[in-house]
């Protein structure tokens, strides 16, 4: 079975600067997805960015970009130029490429992200 | 176009109640995903279902609980004889059906259960 691994419960970091967020994952798949939802105080979940395991080039949504290494099945995030909008949990999640539809999604236990003013 | 719907938004039920939870998809998807957050944990997926089709259940408890996604109208999710540990967050997500590459699912707001 898959298991994703976030090990910072939280963090908390200044407006503007950098912060990266870990997560490890464990599978035996080759091809799958990869990604970072961010759930608000209003607990809506919010896809933030997708790392299709089978693309070396790491993706990159404007302030959001991942550092993606397959072999050490590590997946992290990183937020640039950080605003107060960006304090939530955050979430990594795997869903093994099925070819013709998704599965579930295994998330990991999620990182508090607070940005203080 | 609205995205995912969820109702009610918060539902509180004794011990012992039935809990229906309702989800519509986003117009033109047919596949649908049943999570459950507990506190202060991530989702934990529960179950997966195509019309009239339960696809893949490995998440859902083996008693009390059952999920349906009928022709017409909303997928159900249900809990029979509550307790106190089904309190929770369930979210519903949905997607486009099967095709080469992902389907993103797209999530609704959730429904808050607590049992008194």
């Amino acid at each position: 079975a898959q298991t994703v691994t976030q090990s910072q419960p939280e963090m908390s970091v200044q407006e503007a600067e950098t912060v990266t967020l870990s997560c490890t994952y464990d599978t035996s798949e080759n091809n799958y997805y990869l990604f970072w939802y961010k759930q608000p105080p209003s607990r809506q979940m919010i896809l933030v960015i997708r790392q299709e395991a089978y693309k070396q080039q790491n993706a990159t949504e404007n302030r959001f970009s991942v550092n993606f290494q397959k072999a050490a099945k590590s997946f992290s995030l990183k937020i640039s130029d950080s605003q107060l909008g960006d304090t939530a949990m955050y979430f990594c999640a795997y869903n093994r490429y099925s070819g013709g539809g998704a599965d579930g999604l295994t998330f990991g236990k999620g990182t508090h992200l607070i940005i203080q003013p | 176009n609205a995205g995912v719907m969820q109702n009610p938004r918060h539902l509180v039920r004794r011990r012992g109640q039935e809990a229906r939870l309702r989800c519509s998809p986003m117009k033109g998807h047919s596949h649908v995903y049943w999570y459950r957050q507990l506190p202060e944990e991530g989702l934990k997926f529960m179950v997966y279902l195509q019309k009239e089709n339960i696809i893949d259940e490995s998440g859902m408890p083996k008693e009390r609980f059952s999920a349906e996604f009928p022709k017409e109208g909303p997928s159900i999710l249900r809990i029979q004889q509550v307790v106190r540990g089904d309190s929770a967050a369930y979210f519903c997500a949905s997607s486009t059906a099967g095709s080469q590459g992902y389907n993103e699912q797209f999530f609704g707001p959730g429904t808050r259960l607590t049992v008194l």
